[in-house]
């Protein structure tokens, strides 16, 4: 069955340091999305990025985010300047056309330090 | 503004039936979709709503009224593996966000 694969499952990295999160989608799918986690809370929508731009972003989604589609294939998500309160799992997630369901990667627990 | 407004705790007994409500204030509504987390893993997709009305998956309903702003997922048949965290979301128009409740922890007891 296909399924969306993030790499690597766990990171740890240092304050300020850059760190790029990477996510292959389902192949036939057309949305892609972002989502942050801190441990025990909400799933927190990050960016939506359709037709190789970004659809919608949150106010979370500042200027030491970026995403990018660097091949046919996967999917990033850069934080520049990393911060104590970046730690959290990041997953990614696509959809097929509509976004009426949405089928997530196991997620990366990013830990700054 | 939006917000989605979920219970953050239920507990059932195994075999009986829950019901975890959902109510939502948003502009770009589309459709109410549920979302199951078990402790350490990812959101798995239960169910969607575009429509008024009750979507029947299994031993999963979810419901949908779009006058009231409200929706609800019916579990029946509880499984003690139904231990999870259960979070709504509203899905806006063109697919670009898909919004996620707080989530509601479901605890099942013997």
């Amino acid at each position: 069955e296909p399924e969306v694969t993030q790499t690597p499952s766990h990171q740890v990295t240092q304050m300020g340091q850059e760190v790029i999160l990477r996510c292959v989608p389902i192949s036939n799918h057309l949305y892609f999305y972002w989502y942050r986690q801190i441990l025990g809370q909400k799933v927190e929508f990050l960016v939506s990025f359709y037709n190789n731009e970004i659809s919608e972003k949150s106010e979370i989604f500042d200027d030491q985010f970026s995403v990018e589609r660097p091949d046919g294939s996967n999917f990033t998500l850069k934080i520049r300047s990393t911060k104590l309160e970046d730690s959290a799992m990041y997953f990614c997630a696509s959809s097929e056309g509509d976004g009426t369901e949405a089928f997530f990667g196991q997620g990366t627990r990013l830990t700054v330090v | 503004g939006q917000s989605l407004e979920q219970p953050s705790e239920v507990t059932a007994v195994e075999g009986a039936i829950v019901q975890i409500n959902c109510t939502y204030q948003t502009s770009g509504f589309y459709g109410l979709s549920w979302y199951q987390q078990h402790d350490g893993g990812a959101p798995t997709f239960l169910s969607y709503n575009g429509l008024d009305g009750l979507e029947e998956t299994g031993r999963f309903s979810s419901f949908l009224s779009r006058s009231d702003s409200y929706g609800y997922l019916l579990l029946q048949e509880l499984q003690m593996k139904d231990s999870a965290s259960y979070f709504c979301a509203v899905l806006y128009s063109s697919a670009s966000k898909i919004i996620f409740g707080s989530g509601t922890r479901l605890s099942i007891r013997p």
